[in-house]
């Protein structure tokens, strides 16, 4: 049981470059998020997917965007990198919808530098 | 305002004495509550939530909430040097299908030997 994987752990671009980052979970769970984390900033919600097949908008949508694969899978994508797109970007999930109590689980974290 | 807020820090706290991190939260509606803490360049993890008033303990940790208040503490007794850590506060309604939750920007904790 892996939890929660992300990849890559590390990524270089360049301003205009694309690319997509990956998160899986295997434990079943139905809601997944990505998140950003900058210096002084706290966690900040991207997007996220309540269930498979359905995708909304966070509090920093622009300039990604995602796709909830299938159950296990929900990547992120960016389309043409900027220098503020550096960030430390979180994948995380939670087994189910509306209960009172639902830990968010998290990925390791990719850390991506745009130059 | 902001939703969720923490006192940045860092906050200096001996080897051994009571560590209190505070946190205030602006909506009305939430109705569980998160302390998650994070190592530097790790991923935070869960070690408390809480979400009836008053006081729950989980060994050395003590959440407390006060919704009157809109206030949430987190004790950390006898605290060690490996609690020095990064301590995030986060809000989340009932009911909510997405299961968002707010965080709050953290609270560095520094455990001084």
């Amino acid at each position: 049981n892996a939890g929660v994987t992300q990849t890559p752990k590390f990524q270089v671009l360049k301003t205009g470059q694309s690319m997509t980052l990956q998160c899986a979970q295997d434990m079943n769970h139905n809601s997944m998020y990505w998140y950003r984390q900058d210096p002084g900033m706290g966690l900040r919600l991207i997007y996220y997917s309540a269930s498979e097949g359905t995708t909304d908008k966070g509090e920093v949508p622009n300039g990604y965007n995602v796709s909830r694969l299938n159950k296990r899978e929900f990547s992120l994508r960016l389309e043409s990198a900027a220098p503020s797109q550096t960030s430390v970007y979180f994948c995380a999930s939670t087994p189910r919808g509306g209960s009172s109590y639902n830990e968010q689980f998290f990925g390791p974290g990719t850390r991506l530098t745009v130059l | 305002q902001k939703e969720v807020e923490q006192n940045s820090g860092p906050l200096s706290v001996p080897e051994g004495a009571i560590a209190s991190l505070n946190c205030t939260y602006s909506d009305r509606g939430s109705q569980s509550f998160f302390w998650y803490r994070q190592y530097s360049g790790k991923s935070p993890e869960l070690i408390m939530f809480i979400y009836s008033n008053g006081d729950k303990e989980d060994g050395r940790f003590t959440a407390q909430l006060n919704k009157a208040s809109q206030y949430v503490s987190l004790l950390i007794r006898d605290s060690q040097p490996s609690d020095s850590a990064t301590y995030l506060c986060a809000v989340k309604r009932w009911g909510n299908r997405d299961d968002k939750i707010i965080f709050g920007k953290g609270t560095r904790l520094h455990i001084l030997p």
